[in-house]
């Protein structure tokens, strides 16, 4: 079975650029989360999506937005790039919240840099 | 403040010995506590849960302990081996809800032969 897939790998973009992040998960799995994981820190949760709806959202500002579509794979878009957007971010799927497990299965992550 | 705490510093074992990893938290009351294992360049990959009110859980030669009271969570790997050198992150399910994890920095062991 295909673990978590995320696209593209590597992306550099210019300040004030806009970028979309893509990401599937696990076939079965109807909740997906994004992290952001800056070097030498653990990730920080960005998003959940369960169902296609939004059920949590961590303290990042409104240039952050995501969506999740009917297949269950999801977007990640930060508009307005800074310098300080330059980090690894990790999508992780899972059955979703109150299916007796809160397993995250990570993908390889985005390497995004903003120069 | 809430914070999740884990060694800064690289843990530098020999192999063959017990590696012992902490994770300490303040002000977060979480259902559960996971660790992960992350390689350089890849996503964390899970490998064990607690729950609340679970005091140890064991899978082959880890074995985690969760402490409410201490708010402390530790980590062992036994027979320690090169293989297991990497990044070691602990998380808290802070919202039974979502699933919302947070994460602290994660220590990195290093298992020299």
């Amino acid at each position: 079975d295909a673990g978590v897939t995320q696209s593209p790998t590597h992306l550099i973009k210019t300040r004030g650029q806009h970028v979309t992040l893509r990401c599937s998960p696990i076939s079965g799995h109807k909740s997906v989360s994004w992290y952001q994981q800056v070097l030498g820190q653990g990730p920080q949760f960005i998003f959940q999506y369960y169902e296609k709806e939004e059920r949590g959202r961590g303290n990042f500002p409104d240039r952050f937005s995501a969506r999740q579509f009917p297949n269950y794979s999801s977007e990640l878009n930060v508009n307005a790039l800074l310098l300080g957007d330059s980090a690894l971010y990790l999508c992780a799927s899972s059955l979703g919240p109150g299916q007796g497990t809160y397993e995250q299965y990570f993908g390889p992550g985005t390497r995004l840099t903003v120069t | 403040s809430q914070k999740i705490e884990q060694n800064s510093e690289a843990l530098n074992i020999q192999e063959g010995k017990t590696a012992t990893l902490t994770c300490n938290y303040t002000n977060y009351s979480p259902a559960y506590l996971q660790w992960y294992r992350q390689d350089p360049g890849r996503g964390p990959v899970f490998l064990l849960l607690i729950r609340e009110n679970e005091k140890e859980k064991r899978k082959e030669r880890l074995k985690v302990t969760f402490d409410t009271t201490l708010k402390q969570s530790l980590f062992h790997i036994t027979a320690s081996q090169p293989a297991d050198s990497a990044t070691y992150l602990c998380a808290l399910v802070v919202s039974s809800n979502t699933g919302k994890l947070i994460f602290g920095q994660g220590t990195t062991l290093q298992v020299k032969p």
